[in-house]
Parts: structure tokens; sequence; C-alpha cells
């Protein structure tokens, strides 16, 4: 299993400000998974961060947008960068269980608003 | 893409009572899972359940699997008001490279 740490909980912004969220593991871990969920709608994957190299960002999502750091194997930061209210969101990372897509393990997400 | 779709899309039932929510899928797999998110927070891993396995239990939770359908159905028994939650199934599918969530199913559970 593994235990992770996400923050902020939550968070009020405004337009065209960027928002750091944090994710960190109490076990190292290959690959960190950022998803979005907007207001009553199922989870979109937005990238897969791997440590050591470039994260590899799903169809909709780039990296100037939704800049992502993975200093280490237990820590990840996800940006989401000039926001507007359609970013408003609820943020969350991931890790994999045994298998990289079997038995995810969530943060507790970061929701946030963007006035 | 969004694959897996649940039905219903809400279901509100009195503690005591059994809940069945449904998920569909369109392409292979090689295993779908159970997730369940309260109040718009991180999601809980509840069960997994492979291609080659066609039911599966774990506690008051049972799952079961049709390949040939492209669906899946959990049933939670004699439910709780702590089961109050949203239920998505997820799907890792042979084609892709991460799981695809369902849009989930939203259960009440009324004491």
């Amino acid at each position: 299993s593994a235990v992770i740490s996400q923050k902020p909980s939550r968070d009020i912004c405004q337009r065209g400000t960027s928002l750091t969220i944090q994710c960190q593991v109490d076990s190292q871990v290959t690959m960190m998974f950022w998803y979005r969920q907007q207001p009553g709608q199922s989870l979109t994957l937005i990238a897969t961060a791997n440590q050591g190299s470039e994260a590899t960002y799903e169809s909709g999502f780039v990296i100037d947008k939704f800049p992502i750091s993975r200093p280490n194997l237990t820590f990840s930061t996800l940006t989401v960068s000039n926001m507007s209210p359609e970013d408003s969101s609820i943020y969350l990372c991931s890790v994999g269980g045994q298998g990289a897509h079997e038995k995810l393990f969530f943060g507790s997400g970061t929701q946030l608003s963007v006035l | 893409s969004q694959q897996g779709e649940e039905d219903p899309q809400a279901l509100s039932i009195q503690e005591g009572e059994n809940a069945t929510m449904n998920c569909s899928y369109k392409t292979s797999i090689n295993n779908l899972q159970w997730y369940r998110q309260n109040s718009g927070r991180g999601l809980v891993h509840l069960i997994l359940i492979r291609s080659n396995e066609r039911e599966k239990h774990s506690g008051r939770l049972r799952v079961t699997l049709d390949t040939s359908k492209k669906s899946s159905s959990l049933l939670i028994t004699a439910s709780r008001a702590a089961d109050t939650a949203s239920y998505f199934c997820a799907t890792d599918q042979r084609s892709q490279g991460n799981l695809i969530f369902g849009k989930g199913t939203k259960l009440s559970v009324k004491p």
C-alpha cells in the first residue's frame, strides 16, 4: 500500500494566476499519475510523471498549461498555469500498486476554484 | 477517451437494502476495478477483477464480470449510511496504457 499526502486540499484563486499542487508518497514509486475531475464528472488523466524524464501528457493536455516536476521517486508537483474558471476542478495524484495500473492509491485531492 | 459507463447515475436506498451498480465498457480489458469516492475527495480502491474471472467477493461487496457482454456489476449487500459515496468503475484496457474511469454512480443510503 502507499500513503499519499497531497496539498493544498483546497484553494480559491484569481483568474490568470498559477497554483502548484504537491504530492508526497511514503514509498518510492516509478510512476505517478495526475488526474482532473471536473464538477460532477469522472476522472481524466492529465499526465504520467516519471522520475528522471519529462512527463507524458494525454491528448488535450499540454506542458505549458500543466507543468509537472518529478525530482525524486517520492515527490511530484503539478502546476495549473494561467488559470481560468474552466480550470475549476478537483486535481488528484495517484500511484500504482503491484502493477502500474492495478489498485491505484490516491491523494485526498485538491479542490480548486477559479474566480 | 472515457469508456466505462455506469448506471444508474444516482441511486437512493434505505439502510439494510442491497445496492447494485452496473458498468459497461467497449474494448478488451486486462482487468476491471471499482473505486469509491467520498464527497469529492480521493478515491479508494475497493476490488479488482481480472478478465479471466467471473465473480469476486470482498466483505459485503460482490463483483461480477461478463466479458462477452463487456459489463460488470457491483453489489453492496446490507447497505449502511456510511456507504453513501460515488462509485466508479475503471478498466485497464489492453490497447491503452492507463486506467479509464467511468462516470460513476452516486449512491445515497438513508438511515
